[in-house]
């Protein structure tokens, strides 16, 4: 499968606790973005890399929330001291931005967290 | 005005209707429309990309209309399988950003 992975599917953790989701975005999409969706409503939009480079971060990524892209490919999203409102889907889109003026997204199949 | 607004819905149609989605977005400078399709509990996934001309894709025409800042998606001759919610898509801010703003999505409905 070439499409963009994510890891876990699922995680279930309880308040307090620290998680890390991972994303494997297509293999020469340069552009990576994190989106988080809630029930009723459309994917918030989080954050964005550029290779290796987080060009734009969302004001719904409170410092609790960190994304890394440490050599262009893969991705973590990392959510410390969870709270019960982090509960969403997380999801992960990837693109090859610069080829086309529609910069057309892929999504990941998302991780759906559960803070207890 | 909401950055990216829809329709309400839920549209609960008979098969073979035809179905009308409509959106606004609030930044003129937009520069790339979509409209994408999620199923339940599954991710989004791109339907159609939104051209200044109109555009259609079988029974799927979609519509920009940069005057008023609205997009419009048109479902012919609808089918059981066209179930799902259909987002709105917008990069809003345009330039280099990239990053994409959804709307809440209208869920449609097809019975026998």
């Amino acid at each position: 499968d070439t499409g963009v992975s994510q890891d876990p599917r699922h995680k279930i953790t309880k308040r307090g606790q620290n998680v890390t989701f991972r994303c494997d975005p297509i293999s020469e999409h340069n552009r990576l973005y994190w989106y988080r969706q809630t029930l009723g409503q459309g994917p918030e939009f989080l954050t964005y890399f550029q290779n290796e480079a987080q060009l734009e971060k969302s004001r719904l990524l409170s410092d609790r929330f960190s994304a890394e892209r440490p050599k262009g490919s893969f991705s973590t999203l990392e959510i410390q001291r969870t709270e019960q409102g982090d509960s969403a889907m997380y999801l992960c889109a990837s693109t090859l931005y610069g080829t086309s003026a529609l910069n057309e997204q892929f999504f990941g199949p998302g991780t759906r967290l559960t803070v207890l | 005005r909401k950055e990216v607004e829809q329709d309400p819905g839920p549209f609960n149609v008979p098969e073979g209707a035809t179905v009308a989605f409509n959106c606004t977005y609030s930044n003129s400078a937009s520069q790339s429309f979509f409209w994408y399709r999620q199923d339940c509990r599954k991710e989004p996934k791109l339907l159609m990309s939104v051209y200044s001309s109109g555009n259609e894709d079988g029974r799927f025409t979609a519509q920009l209309n940069r005057a008023s800042q609205y997009i419009s998606l048109l479902i012919r001759d609808s089918k059981l399988s066209d179930s799902a919610t259909y987002l709105c898509v917008v990069n809003l801010y345009g330039g280099s950003q990239g990053n994409l703003i959804f709307g809440k999505g209208t869920k449609l409905s097809v019975k026998p």
